[in-house]
């Protein structure tokens, strides 16, 4: 299994602004993955960060709005630009587990975003 | 059509009993399926995956695969008050491997 910390596990933002939020591994992956979660719905890919590369965004998701970085194999950061109270959610960064093949999982603690 | 369907709940049963959720893709091609359970303001966590048609045990869980009618159920039986949380069913396609997630059903196991 890996360790995934991720901060800040929450923070209350102003409409306008901007947030980082940082993810760190305890191991190298590959790949790494910021989902988020609105209220009352499921999780929601935004994108793929791969070290070394551009973040492969999904349909809906755009750089400009969730920029992300990925310096190393054990950590990268996601941020919400210009955020409006939409964007309140709960951001998740995720990697796979050791079975490669069966799609398993791992996820930070998220963090909680309100925007005012 | 959403790619994955889940009756969001709650699936409230009593202390015992077997709990029953249920889940269905839209996609013919999808290849493995998964079932995590997210505790309330917890992240989600693997609790079952299955490949192949059928029925996979673990423990007090079955995981139920039918291909043809593309759909996919936990099993939980002897349900506990801790096994109260949100299950999230999620499907994987061949190649790219994103993983997809239903919106999950919130189970209610009454004392």
């Amino acid at each position: 299994s890996a360790v995934i910390s991720q901060k800040p596990s929450r923070d209350i933002c102003q409409r306008g602004t901007s947030l980082t939020i940082q993810c760190q591994v305890d191991s190298q992956v590959t790949m790494m993955f910021w989902y988020r979660q609105q209220p009352g719905q499921s999780l929601t890919l935004i994108a793929t960060a791969n070290q070394g590369s551009e973040a492969t965004y999904e349909s809906g998701f755009v750089i400009d709005k969730f920029p992300i970085s990925r310096p190393n194999l054990t950590f990268s950061t996601l941020t919400v630009s210009n955020m409006s109270p939409e964007d309140s959610s709960i951001y998740l960064c995720s990697v796979r587990g050791d079975r490669v093949s069966t799609g398993e999982l791992f996820f930070g603690e998220g963090s909680r975003l309100t925007v005012l | 059509q959403k790619e994955v369907e889940q009756n969001s709940g709650p699936l409230s049963v009593p202390e015992g009993a077997i709990a029953s959720l249920n889940c269905t893709y839209s996609d013919r091609g999808s290849q493995s399926f998964f079932w995590y359970r997210q505790y309330s303001g917890k992240s989600p966590e693997l609790i079952m995956f299955i490949y192949s048609n059928g029925d996979k045990e673990d423990g007090r869980f079955t995981a139920q695969l039918n291909k043809a009618s593309q759909y996919v159920s936990l099993l939980i039986r002897d349900s506990q008050p801790s096994d109260s949380a949100t299950y999230l069913c999620a499907v994987v396609k061949g190649g790219y491997q994103k993983v997809t997630f239903g919106t999950g059903t919130k189970l209610q196991v009454i004392p």
